[in-house]
């Protein structure tokens, strides 16, 4: 199956500071990709979804300007978190649609202290 | 709103036994998958269901599709340990997936 690489796999920042989250698809070209959060013990939230040369389309309650999403490329989409906050702290994960599966990247636990 | 329920939420089995999760879906749709999640980890692709009556095996689990009922069902035969993890279904549509709410499995030797 189609790979797809998340970068990194855990990462621990610092109150007010930014993180970059990379999700790259290594076999295949991909127009469409999803950014997840998931917290403990529940089910995958969509944060938006990431198309290609445009802007991501945000679900409801997430804010953009918090979350920033790049798709500059058709194998490549960043997740920034600016100016994390503790609450900010989660599971994310990101996909990529290739025809009808959508493959995931490893995920990425991000702890904000 | 799109509803995509699963049942039941957590399940616990012996070796050897066979059970159920369903899946339940509120949106017309003809694309099904269900997931693997171990702890800590990300989704593990387990089956595509693509029409109506679509039917997949692999190992001890088996998927089906029912597009007019609505509802997927992932069939576990003779549970190992193995098998303990979250299962999530998900419907894709309108260019996007919605994911169940999840089935914790753990099975006990």
């Amino acid at each position: 199956g189609a790979v797809v690489s998340q970068h990194p796999s855990r990462v621990i920042c610092k109150s007010g500071t930014s993180v970059k989250i990379e999700c790259r698809s290594l076999d295949f070209q991909a127009t469409t990709m999803f950014w997840y959060r998931q917290f403990p013990k529940q089910s995958l939230m969509l944060m938006a979804t990431s198309n290609e040369g445009s802007k991501a389309t945000y679900e409801q309650g997430v804010e953009k300007d918090k979350f920033l999403i790049n798709h500059a490329s058709l194998t490549l989409s960043t997740l920034t978190v600016t100016s994390a906050h503790p609450e900010d702290s989660s599971f994310y994960i990101c996909s990529a649609k290739m025809n009808t599966e959508a493959f995931f990247g490893q995920g990425t636990r991000l702890t904000v202290v | 709103e799109l509803k995509v329920e699963q049942n039941p939420l957590f399940l616990s089995m012996q070796e050897g036994k066979n059970y159920t999760i369903y899946c339940n879906y509120s949106t017309t749709s003809d694309r099904l998958y269900w997931y693997r999640q171990d702890p800590g980890k990300s989704l593990e692709s387990l089956f595509v269901l693509l029409s109506n009556g679509a039917v997949k095996q692999e190992g001890r689990l088996m998927a089906s599709l029912d597009t007019k009922a609505r509802l997927s069902t992932l069939h576990i035969t003779a549970a190992v340990h193995d098998l303990s993890a979250t299962y999530f279904c998900a419907v894709f549509t309108g260019n996007q997936f919605y994911f169940g709410t999840g089935t914790s499995l753990t099975v006990i030797p």
